[in-house]
């Protein structure tokens, strides 16, 4: 099984819905991140969360929320989705500690969104 | 503005033969380089990596080479195998983060090896 495990893997949904995209991790890493893959642009991070109670905007925030609910998990929200959203999304992982603060990431399969 | 660049979006190379993949960074505080390589439908794997303080580091047919004053480093795939053909993510981390470094990625370079 999967350490990072991402639902849905794939999604296709229409201009304006609400889409939530999850993620689980059972590395028992504290420092969570979501990127999206777009082609040509390389991932581009969205947000990322140190611990539970902790949430930072990355590069591409605007359009998107996230949730800590737990340290082992972390959903991506879009409120009111948009065409330029359709893109792969990856979840990701880290521990600083098991890695000696490389920035050393461990990453989810992936959910393909298609917004029409 | 692109801190790592990987210039060359595709590469082709015979099995057996060296594959070269090159990064640039312009950021000279970054200590520490890592290579992902990403298959299609799934998600980027770590490869290897190297600290600013060495100039190689090698794990089996894959090494990796660091070119501090140039802000250059090159992964080399020896022999190419078909298997080997994915996307290939240069990464860099380091600067004044203190304990909340985060990776900075390239662009990415398609290798394709043929049989």
């Amino acid at each position: 099984d999967a350490d990072v495990t991402q639902t849905p893997r794939n999604r296709i949904t229409k201009t304006g819905k609400r889409i939530m995209l999850e993620c689980s991790q059972t590395k028992g890493h504290d420092r969570m991140y979501w990127y999206r893959q777009d082609p040509g642009l390389g991932l581009r991070l969205i947000y990322y969360s140190f611990d539970v109670k902790d949430i930072n905007k990355g590069e591409i925030s605007d359009g998107y929320s996230v949730s800590r609910q737990a340290q082992a998990k972390f959903s991506l929200s879009l409120e009111s989705a948009i065409p330029n959203q359709t893109a792969l999304y990856f979840c990701a992982t880290s521990d600083p500690r098991g890695t000696g603060n490389t920035g050393e990431l461990f990453f989810g399969e992936g959910s393909r969104l298609t917004v029409l | 503005d692109q801190q790592v660049k990987q210039n060359s979006p595709s590469l082709s190379v015979q099995e057996g033969r060296i594959s070269i993949l090159n990064c640039d960074y312009t950021n000279s505080m970054f200590d520490y380089f890592l290579w992902y390589k990403k298959y299609p439908a799934e998600g980027p794997t770590f490869l290897i990596s190297i600290s600013s303080i060495k100039d190689k580091n090698e794990d089996g047919r894959f090494t990796v080479f660091l070119n501090k004053s140039a802000k250059h480093l090159s992964l080399h795939i020896v022999p190419s195998q078909p298997g080997d053909s994915a996307v290939y993510f240069c990464a860099a981390s380091g600067g004044n983060a203190g304990n909340n470094r985060k990776l900075i990625w390239g662009l990415g370079t398609s290798l394709a090896v043929n049989p």
